[in-house]
């Protein structure tokens, strides 16, 4: 069991590039988010999904675009990248926030760099 | 702006004692209220969690007191030990559109003294 796997693990981008982090969940979710992490300001929600064909914008969605066309599958596209997008982002899910755990098991991470 | 104000930033606290984390908000909607643990290079990962009409739960070393009418929460880690050292996070569950989400806090950096 898996959980959630996220790729690529570091990555190194010029400005005005573009690329695509991907992420996958094998615990059949249907709640899946991107967050980004950077020092001192905590987990920012960038978009979620409540489900395949569902996606909605979090705090931060600016600059960013998401699409679930599957359950386990919820890729996160840069387009255009500035240094502003340098962080370490983290896919998660959860099984329902309707529950009273929402649980959210969170990915490794994957650690952008936009020079 | 931030929506869960955690604090302090860093502390350091020397094996056996207590480490305190506090939290406070000012949506009343928020209605779950988990804490995260990270260690470096991993993905957070749930610690404990409270709901609104509770005082307080325990779990092991760990503690959260919850005041309502303060809008306020904090974790306590009795018995600090280094393996603790992580970074925490606390964290509301806010209602949207299509479901819940959670509004994390800046997180603290807690390094335990053996």
């Amino acid at each position: 069991n898996a959980g959630v796997t996220q790729t690529p693990k570091f990555r190194i981008l010029k400005i005005g590039q573009s690329m695509t982090l991907q992420c996958t969940q094998d615990m059949n979710h249907n709640y899946m988010y991107w967050y980004r992490q950077d020092p001192g300001m905590g987990l920012k929600l960038i978009y979620y999904s409540v489900g395949a064909g569902i996606t909605d914008k979090g705090e931060v969605p600016n600059g960013y675009n998401v699409s679930r066309s599957t359950t386990e599958d919820f890729p996160l596209r840069l387009e255009l990248a500035a240094p502003s997008q340098t962080s370490v982002y983290f896919c998660a899910s959860s099984y329902s926030p309707f529950s009273g755990a929402n649980v959210l098991t969170f990915g490794a991470g994957s650690r952008l760099t936009v020079l | 702006q931030q929506q869960v104000k955690q604090s302090p930033q860093s502390l350091i606290v020397q094996k056996g004692g207590i480490s305190i984390i506090n939290c406070a908000y000012e949506n009343t909607a928020f209605d779950y209220f988990p804490w995260y643990q990270q260690f470096p290079g991993k993905g957070p990962a749930l610690l404990i969690a409270i709901r609104p009409d509770v005082s307080e739960k325990k779990e092991g070393r760990f503690t959260i007191s919850f005041n309502k009418s303060a809008k306020q929460f904090s974790l306590h880690i009795m018995d600090s030990q280094p393996g603790d050292s992580a970074t925490y996070f606390c964290a509301a569950r806010s209602p949207t559109e299509y479901g819940n989400k959670l509004v994390f806090g800046a997180g603290t950096i807690l390094r335990v003294k053996s």
